[in-house]
């Protein structure tokens, strides 16, 4: 799986948009980018993934530039309870390949 | 709401003996992933199954560790023998390998080994 790189944190009022940004520009073709958060003392969760077209869903937007060596994670609102570690994974979707491998991610810290 | 269940939620023990971690991944899922998070390491993938059968296990000390899955519904992952710097939280997860779909992780187990 391809290695991303990602700040070791940031942080932003409430209320803002959060804009988290992730290097991966060895990305292969059939890699996708995931976005995983982990919130103090639990388990990781998903918020989302992408090819190349950008994505949205109810908790985030992910932007692919065109040559997918980048990406960014957008929280629209932010809120105290999206203070986290988050995590900017590439990995194939399927095949004997496709392990989930974490790097350090990036602490998003909220203020009110 | 369908989940992944993880059992015991902390275990505390003593050097040398065994501990075994039990999983039970959400119901239709044929993929589970054993991670190990410590505050130095972070999350360091263990092992990884597919339909039962270990496809990924070069994260994970031989010698002491082990990870099976008797069945679907359950996966355990066992120390024999434990030692002190196998204090960390272990996490199970499972998905769908033939969907692009994410992979849901349990609360986790909390392993205290003095």
């Amino acid at each position: 799986d391809a290695k991303t790189t990602q700040p070791p944190s940031m942080d932003c009022a409430e209320g803002r948009a959060a804009n988290l940004p992730c290097n991966h520009s060895t990305i292969s073709g059939n890699e996708y980018v995931y976005w995983y958060r982990q919130i103090h003392s639990q388990g990781p969760q998903y918020i989302i993934h992408g090819l190349k077209n950008n994505e949205t869903n109810e908790m985030a937007s992910l932007i692919i530039t065109e040559d997918r060596k980048s990406s960014t994670l957008i929280l629209p609102h932010a809120t105290l309870r999206d203070t986290a570690v988050y995590y900017c994974i590439v990995r194939v979707a399927t095949g004997a390949n496709s392990k989930l491998t974490f790097g350090k991610g990036i602490t998003l810290s909220v203020r009110p | 709401d369908a989940r992944v269940t993880q059992t015991p939620r902390h275990k505390v023990t003593e050097m040398g003996q065994e501990v075994t971690m039990r999983c039970q991944p959400i119901l239709g899922h044929n993929t589970v992933f054993w991670y190990r998070q410590t505050m130095m390491q972070g999350l360091e993938l263990l092992a990884y199954f597919r339909n039962r059968a270990p496809l990924d296990d070069s994260g994970m000390p031989k010698d002491r560790f082990s990870a099976e899955m008797p069945d679907a519904t359950l996966a355990t992952l066992k120390i024999q023998p434990s030692e002190p710097r196998d204090s960390a939280v272990y996490f199970c997860a499972s998905g769908e390998s033939w969907s692009y779909t994410e992979a849901f992780f349990g609360q986790g187990t909390r392993l205290t080994v003095v």
